[in-house]
């Protein structure tokens, strides 16, 4: 089983900061790497996909990268509604996905 | 739109069985794989279970192999989640959702969610 290991756990920031989320995997999944954003309340919502490919809808300011084992969910200026709950997701071994256990992040 | 809604969740005694339903709508249901999704209360995500499109492929978690079936009605574009031998480690928010070939097989869109609480 791939392990998806996020840290921070809790990141606290501003609003206008820069925010870099860390997704690491015990064994490389190559690019098949997404990233969700949740609220309190509700469902998630996908924002990168296979790495680095932006779902539709999402803004510009989020931003992912990376391959192999580590990856980087980048917002390049935060706005209010972005502090959240996010979750780094697999399909390597698919049709086994696997999550990471979430980075919560907070204002400051 | 795409428009996912999930039913069927409640209070359900160890042991018991529940069946969610998840009414899709807003797209050709017959051409997506579909995945059902639960989170425990205050934690993160669990993958529980996946079907392809023509109901060919099906695949489960450890966790719930050989409790849980899932199946899909193309023409009603319903998904379904039977669930026995429940177990209080079931209790969660049941999410489905749906994959895309084009967002690589990642879940694009995710219905609101049906709590299921498994108490006695």
């Amino acid at each position: 089983e791939i392990v998806l290991t996020q840290s921070p756990a809790t990141l606290s920031l501003s609003p206008g900061e820069r925010a870099t989320l860390s997704c690491r995997a015990s064994q490389s999944v190559s690019s098949y790497l997404a990233w969700y954003q949740q609220k309190p309340g509700q469902a998630p919502r996908l924002l990168i996909y296979d790495a680095s490919n932006r779902a539709t809808g999402i803004p510009a300011r989020f931003s992912g990268s990376g391959s192999g084992t580590d990856f980087t969910l980048t917002i390049s200026s935060l706005e209010p509604e972005d502090f959240a709950v996010y979750y780094c997701q697999q399909r390597s071994n698919w049709p086994a996905y696997t999550f990471g256990q979430g980075t919560k992040l907070e204002i400051k | 739109e795409v428009q996912l809604v999930e039913s069927g969740g409640g209070l359900v005694k160890p042991g018991g069985s529940l069946r969610l339903s998840c009414a899709a709508s807003g797209f050709t249901f017959s051409s997506y794989s579909m995945n059902w999704v639960r989170q425990a209360p205050g934690k993160g995500l669990e993958w529980v279970s996946s079907i392809s499109s023509s109901s060919s492929y099906i695949y489960y978690a450890d966790s719930v192999k050989g409790r849980f079936t899932i199946s899909r009605d193309n023409a009603k574009n319903s998904l379904y989640l039977q669930m026995n031998s429940l177990r209080a480690e079931d209790t969660a928010v049941y999410y489905c959702a749906r994959s895309d070939i084009l967002t690589g097989y990642h879940f694009d869109y995710w219905g609101q969610g049906t709590l299921v609480t498994v108490s006695s």
